[in-house]
């Protein structure tokens, strides 16, 4: 799996939009990029994840630049419940997909 | 509720002592993953099941580590004369088999060896 770089932590202000970016330079052609997050003491929840194309759902939008080297989470209103450590992972599809996670960046955000 | 489960959510043992975790997964879900995380450290991978067989394991799963999944359904993680260096939440996931299915957490097992 291709190795991902994020900074250690973000602050953001309730109610703007949080920005998270993450390179992953090394990722391969069948890689695709994976992110969750982990509020204190709980497990990691999916977020959102995509190829090449950008995403969005119901909790954040995932954009990819077009060369793939890198990729912005995007909580387009983030709340007090949205502070949290955010984790960018690259893995290929199949297989186990056993994900593999660095150390994340930690939001707080702020009123 | 219809989330992984993982019991039990706390342990204290003392150094030499054997425990063992419990998780249930997501009913329909045939894959069953096992992650340890430390303080201040992302979820490390330690093994993983399809239905029944294990097929991976990290390096980190030494010989004192054991983890079943005897009918494809429930998992068990079992650590033999545990260490200080075993204190770390032991946490479980499950997946569906398509190929880009997200994995399912549990809220993990904190496992603290005085």
């Amino acid at each position: 799996d291709a190795k991902t770089t994020q900074p250690p932590s973000m602050d953001c202000a309730e109610g703007r939009a949080a920005n998270l970016p993450c390179n992953h330079s090394t990722i391969s052609g069948n890689e695709y990029v994976y992110w969750y997050r982990q509020i204190h003491s709980q497990g990691p929840q999916y977020i959102i994840h995509g190829l090449k194309n950008n995403e969005t759902n119901e909790m954040a939008s995932l954009i990819i630049t077009e060369d793939r080297k890198s990729s912005t989470l995007i909580l387009p209103h983030a709340t007090l419940r949205d502070t949290a450590v955010y984790y960018c992972i690259v893995t290929r599809p199949g297989g186990g997909n056993k994900l593999t996670f660095g150390t994340g960046t930690q939001l707080k955000v702020e009123l | 509720d219809t989330g992984v489960s993982q019991n039990p959510r706390h342990k204290i043992t003392k150094r030499g002592q054997n425990v063992t975790f419990r998780c249930d997964p997501i009913s329909e879900h045939n894959r069953l993953y096992w992650y340890r995380q430390t303080l201040g450290q992302g979820p490390e991978f330690l093994t993983y099941f399809q239905n029944e067989a294990q097929l991976e394991k990290s390096r980190l799963l030494s010989d004192r580590f054991s983890a079943e999944r005897p009918k494809g359904s429930f998992s068990t993680l079992e650590i033999q004369r545990t260490e200080q260096g075993d204190s770390a939440m032991y946490l479980c996931a499950s997946r569906p088999g398509t190929p880009t299915g997200e994995l399912f957490f549990g809220e993990g097992s904190r496992l603290t060896v005085l």
